[in-house]
């Protein structure tokens, strides 16, 4: 079945060590999204990539990066991660972004921990 | 950017049980979906419905986007019900950004 994945599903990682969280599609959508999601909040937008363009939101901070090398897979990475960035991670995809019926569709996300 | 409110933020049911989720948003909207949120973490799509009224099974929507709010309801709710309902919008001006309400956390009691 179409998909969206990510890997890790759990990930622990030291504080101020770098760590890459990884997306892949499936689906041959041209959007893909990360989102921050903490305890008990929404799900925070942090950028997307419409094909190869790079979309920041402005309250992202400079220590969080993405990558999209290709269609199929997009990269968070986190430069020096600090206790606050501990979190679940949840990439989504759209085709388009653009017609009113379409869905976003999310991976299970990836629960971050630091330590 | 565009504000999106949900209520209630909580919500305990017995099972059987009806009930209505509000999502209400600041501007207006070319997209607007409902979300479940299971124990798990997983986001899955109820609805894409910026407008009109959609049903699937027990649960249907209606959006008044004149009105900018939109409307899940959940009928003889069960224990799988369980879980955060979250309503997302995208603005015609910002169409690829979805943003999310605050949720509704939802606990059906067998």
């Amino acid at each position: 079945d179409a998909m969206v994945i990510q890997n890790p599903r759990y990930q622990v990682t030291q504080f101020g060590k770098p760590v890459t969280l990884s997306c892949s599609q499936t689906l041959n959508h041209n959007v893909m999204y990360w989102y921050q999601q903490k305890s008990s909040q929404a799900p925070k937008l942090l950028f997307h990539y419409y094909d190869k363009d790079f979309n920041n939101e402005a309250d992202t901070p400079d220590n969080f990066q993405s990558r999209r090398p290709n269609t199929s897979f997009c990269f968070l990475d986190i430069r020096s991660p600090g206790l606050g960035d501990a979190a679940m991670y949840l990439c989504a995809t759209s085709l388009r972004g653009t017609a009113t019926n379409e869905k976003l569709f999310f991976g299970s996300g990836t629960q971050l921990s630091v330590l | 950017g565009i504000q999106v409110e949900q209520s209630p933020p909580d919500l305990i049911l017995q099972e059987g049980a009806n009930s209505t989720l509000r999502c209400n948003f600041s501007d207006s909207v070319n997209n607007l979906q409902w979300f479940h949120q299971n124990p798990w973490g997983q986001l899955i799509n109820l609805f894409y419905i910026p407008s009109g009224t959609k049903q699937n099974g027990r649960l249907s929507a209606t959006t008044v986007a004149t009105e900018r709010y939109s409307l899940l309801y959940i009928s003889s709710s069960q224990t799988t019900d369980s879980g955060v309902y979250f309503c997302a919008v995208s603005t015609f001006y910002n169409f690829n950004k979805f943003y999310f309400g605050s949720g509704t956390k939802l606990n059906v009691k067998p």
